[in-house]
């Protein structure tokens, strides 16, 4: 039974590249969280998706990160022309369906170095 | 806002020593509370949770009981070991039309020394 799966772990990219992530929740859930840590920091909530549909996107700049839960596939955050500042640790996690207390699975995140 | 307030650390122990991570909250709402536990290079982990005032959670030998009257949610362990050396996050959830996003602390880094 596989948990949460990320990828890549590790992800390298120039500036102005454009950085892909993917997380496959685990298997029967269809709630995915994104969540940001950047250097001897928490995690920040970034985005909310169920598939098909964004819920809660308030964690998320309001340029060049996008999210994505499709139908059929794993979800995706993409950042447009990083910056030295996007370079953290960004996890998924996922879970049933919400309620009083419910728990999320974590991946184990895609380190992202801008450079 | 929601917000988690843990302490500082590192904290560094030694095998067989009593552990306290000391965490407050401030919430809009009735949450639910959870300690994360992250191993270097690693997702989180769920630890324990509690749901409701007065509620203790507890595994593997840590416990944390939800106490609204402090908004508080201390994490113990009675007697730590090397294996638990990790970073732990206390974090809490308002389930809304938003789902059960988690707030965060910052973190508390533990060592556990021979």
């Amino acid at each position: 039974n596989a948990g949460v799966m990320q990828n890549p772990r590790h992800l390298v990219r120039r500036r102005g590249q454009e950085a892909r992530l993917r997380c496959s929740p685990m298997k029967g859930h269809s709630h995915v969280y994104w969540y940001r840590q950047l250097p001897e920091e928490g995690l920040k909530f970034m985005v909310y998706l169920q598939k098909e549909n964004i819920i809660d996107e308030s964690g998320m700049p309001k340029e060049r990160f996008s999210a994505e839960f499709p139908k059929e596939g794993p979800s995706i955050l993409r950042i447009q022309q990083v910056v030295r500042g996007d370079s953290a640790a960004y996890f998924c996690a996922s879970s049933q369906n919400p309620g009083q207390g419910s728990e999320a699975f974590f991946g184990q995140g895609t380190r992202l170095t801008v450079v | 806002g929601d917000s988690v307030t843990q302490m500082e650390g590192p904290v560094t122990l030694s095998e067989e020593a009593f552990l306290t991570i000391n965490c407050t909250y401030t919430a809009t709402g009735y949450p639910s509370l959870f300690w994360y536990v992250q191993y270097p290079g690693e997702g989180l982990q769920l630890l324990l949770k509690a749901t409701k005032a007065d509620d203790k959670g507890s595994n593997k030998g840590f416990e944390a009981t939800y106490r609204k009257e402090t908004t508080s949610f201390h994490l113990e362990k009675g007697s730590v070991q090397v294996s638990d050396s990790a970073v732990y996050f206390c974090a809490l959830s308002i389930l809304t039309g938003g789902g059960n996003k988690l707030t965060f602390g910052t973190g508390t880094q533990l060592k556990v020394e021979l």
